[in-house]
């Protein structure tokens, strides 16, 4: 099993839409999670942390589900701009900062 | 004021050669990382360090050698140039700890021919 999992998409969604994204991970150990966000030929940049009760961030909510072992992002309401590549993160221990990337899931918003 | 900077932005060089890539952050964080991301779009870690000592030593080939003059900068060297090494190179830094976020640089595009 891959340590970190997505669906690499691509989702192809018009504006106003909403839009969910899932991640698992093989790690039972994991502690940290995160979404990342990376642009066409850009950085990756934090999206959000992923907290064990769930949190919000405008029209971004993550959830994270331990015993499943499984992350979630959804977006609301999808704008022209949230086009992007969004990158499930999960740290696997072992040494500080050691953090997984998965492979990305592409979200496209159309007019 | 750029946070973390990586130069050259761009490196095309041939097979065999020998090329360092800079990075230096501006952030105060103790920790730096190196990542590689392929023509997949893979994102993988390769070497980090806290305050000048290596932490995480990834599965690289040997040609790779990570250097940390300070905490500021962390610089790789990459001997003996191959095609299979044309990729985007990021430098990342952080506060030390699992939940801290990491700020990448811009990315270095090494292209090999």
């Amino acid at each position: 099993r891959k340590e970190v999992e997505q669906d690499p998409g691509p989702f192809n969604v018009p504006e106003g839409a909403t839009v969910a994204f899932n991640c698992t991970y093989s790690n039972s150990a994991s502690q940290s999670f995160f979404w990342y966000r990376q642009d066409c030929r850009k950085e990756p940049k934090l999206l959000m942390s992923v907290y064990s009760s769930g949190n919000e961030d405008g029209r971004f909510t993550a959830q994270l589900n331990r015993a499943s072992q499984y992350i979630s992002l959804l977006i609301r309401d999808s704008k022209l701009s949230d086009s992007a590549t969004y990158l499930c993160v999960v740290n696997m221990g072992g040494s500080q900062g050691n953090l997984i990337f998965g492979k990305g899931t592409k979200l496209s918003v159309k007019p | 004021d750029t946070a973390v900077s990586q130069t050259p932005k761009y490196l095309v060089t041939q097979m065999g050669n020998d090329k360092s890539i800079k990075c230096e952050q501006n952030l105060g964080h103790d920790t730096m990382y190196w990542y590689k991301q392929d023509s997949k779009k893979f994102l993988k870690i390769m070497f980090s360090y806290n305050n000048k000592e290596l932490i995480i030593n990834e599965t690289v080939p040997n040609r790779f050698s990570p250097k940390s003059p300070d905490k500021a900068h962390l610089n790789l060297h990459i001997n003996s140039l191959e095609l299979g090494d044309s990729a985007v190179y990021f430098c990342a830094s952080s506060p030390w700890g699992d939940q801290y976020e990491q700020y990448f640089g811009p990315g270095t595009r090494l292209t090999v021919t």
